[in-house]
């Protein structure tokens, strides 16, 4: 079936730097989603986006957290400046509809470690 | 805030023996939707199925799950567990009351793990 492509699906970086999270989402889906999980915790929502804006973000998404999806390519997460709390999986989805009963598609996940 | 719950961090079953995944939620909302994904290693997590009728069966792949709103409930269940069904499963609840598009708020996942 549709995949949701996420690069890369590993990610080092020094604390303090800037990380760019890619997502290639199902190409006629209209909603974009990131999950954060933390090790050994459940996946929790950070952000929704739909038609160039945020729609609803959660507590997690920090200041120096950005989204965006320039020109319909790779819908992207920005974490500038990086702390070490933000090592985590990073699961992106995709949604055509936006009702409660949408099913999502997910990516196999980014998994970012900030040393 | 919602809140789903399951109980089991791990659950381990030898091949062919019944399955039986828990998952309780709270929500606010009088209509909830339900979903169980299922996460295979170094695969997406990926929906198996999902519910908003209030004790109708639904099934999918083998597995079926009864959303009971009397005890906020939508279990997971299997007749014969198979090598294959080893995964992690996630029970999630939908949450969309501002309109904004909704999002999922899961569980902790339980980890199945069937031996021969």
């Amino acid at each position: 079936g549709p995949k949701v492509l996420q690069i890369p699906s590993h990610q080092i970086i020094d604390m303090g730097q800037m990380v760019t999270l890619n997502c290639d989402p199902v190409s006629n889906h209209l909603y974009f989603y990131w999950y954060k999980q933390i090790l050994g915790q459940q996946m929790e929502f950070l952000v929704n986006f739909y038609n160039g804006k945020v729609m609803e973000k959660s507590k997690l998404f920090k200041d120096q957290f950005s989204v965006e999806r320039p020109d319909g390519s790779y819908f992207t997460l920005k974490i500038q400046p990086t702390a070490l709390e933000d090592s985590a999986v990073y699961f992106c989805a995709s949604s055509l509809v936006r009702g409660r009963d949408s099913d999502y598609t997910f990516g196999s996940g980014t998994r970012l470690l900030v040393i | 805030g919602d809140s789903v719950t399951q109980t089991e961090g791990l659950v381990t079953l030898t091949e062919g023996l019944p399955v039986m995944l828990n998952c309780t939620y709270q929500t606010i909302y009088s209509n909830p939707f339900l979903f169980w994904y299922v996460h295979y290693l170094n695969e997406s997590p990926r929906l198996l199925l999902k519910s908003s009728t209030d004790n109708k069966r639904t099934e999918h792949q083998g597995f079926h799950a009864t959303l009971h709103k009397s005890s906020s409930s939508f279990h997971l269940q299997k007749s014969s567990a198979q090598l294959s069904d080893s995964a992690l499963y996630y029970c999630a609840l939908s949450d969309n009351y501002g309109g904004s598009g909704n999002k999922l708020i899961f569980g902790t996942g339980t980890l199945l793990s069937v031996k021969p």
